[in-house]
């Protein structure tokens, strides 16, 4: 992986559904890994950063996982609801930060 | 408390004409970065700067000029806008690791 990669790029799910999206990223010279929200016509708002292998971060129906060392990230939504729909990005490094192209997200009701 | 602080939010460029794009925080963030966001392309750092007076080299810098006078301030310029500079840019700003706060964007088009 020479890039931060994201999938799936689009995602449509049911109003109570969960579900998840990956983001790999190199895996040498590891230093932070962030996941965002961004919904249209807004700016991207922050969700986590992360910067352990193993760490677990979670804001309510939301978490996310951190596996330093294969290089990828999980996040996961609990019970999606309409307002859940966005574009999620992730992007990985301190300062000079890559960001993957997002997975779009869409929940119907 | 207003974040970051982008101006202006549109704007339309002939060829050739210069313009700069002002980025303001409140937070006291040591770190400032401005990005372009272009369809199917995902956020592109132009340039970013580690604190007052400091500025480097993103991953797309060619034709942008930055300016990190003030802490609060990171200005963003283009001296001869192109057709290819049109997008929207995105200023943020960052205290080491806690992630980014962004600003609205600029959407800029260049004919």
């Amino acid at each position: 992986i020479l890039n931060v990669e994201q999938s799936p790029q689009s995602l449509h799910v049911q109003e109570g559904d969960s579900t998840n999206f990956t983001c790999s990223f190199p895996s040498s010279n590891f230093y932070a890994l962030h996941w965002y929200r961004w919904e249209t016509a807004k700016s991207p708002e922050a969700l986590f950063v992360m910067t352990l292998n193993g760490d677990e971060k979670k804001k309510g129906r939301i978490s996310a996982t951190l596996n330093t060392k294969e290089g990828y990230s999980y996040l996961y939504i609990k019970g999606s609801q309409p307002e859940d729909s966005a574009t999620y990005l992730c992007a990985r490094g301190y300062q000079k930060v890559t960001f993957g192209t997002g997975t779009k997200l869409q929940v119907i009701p | 408390n207003a974040g970051v602080t982008q101006t202006p939010k549109f704007r339309v460029l002939k060829t050739g004409q210069s313009m700069t794009l002002l980025c303001a925080q409140d937070m006291n963030h040591e770190y400032m970065y401005w990005y372009r966001q272009d369809p199917g392309m995902g956020l592109r750092l132009i340039h970013y700067s580690v604190g007052e007076g400091t500025t480097a080299k993103g991953e797309v810098p060619d034709g942008y000029n930055v300016s990190r006078l003030k802490k609060q301030n990171f200005l963003l310029g283009l001296e001869s806008a192109a057709p290819s500079q049109t997008s929207v840019y995105f200023c943020a700003s960052s205290a080491d690791t806690y992630g980014y706060t962004f600003g609205s964007g600029t959407r800029l088009t260049v004919v």
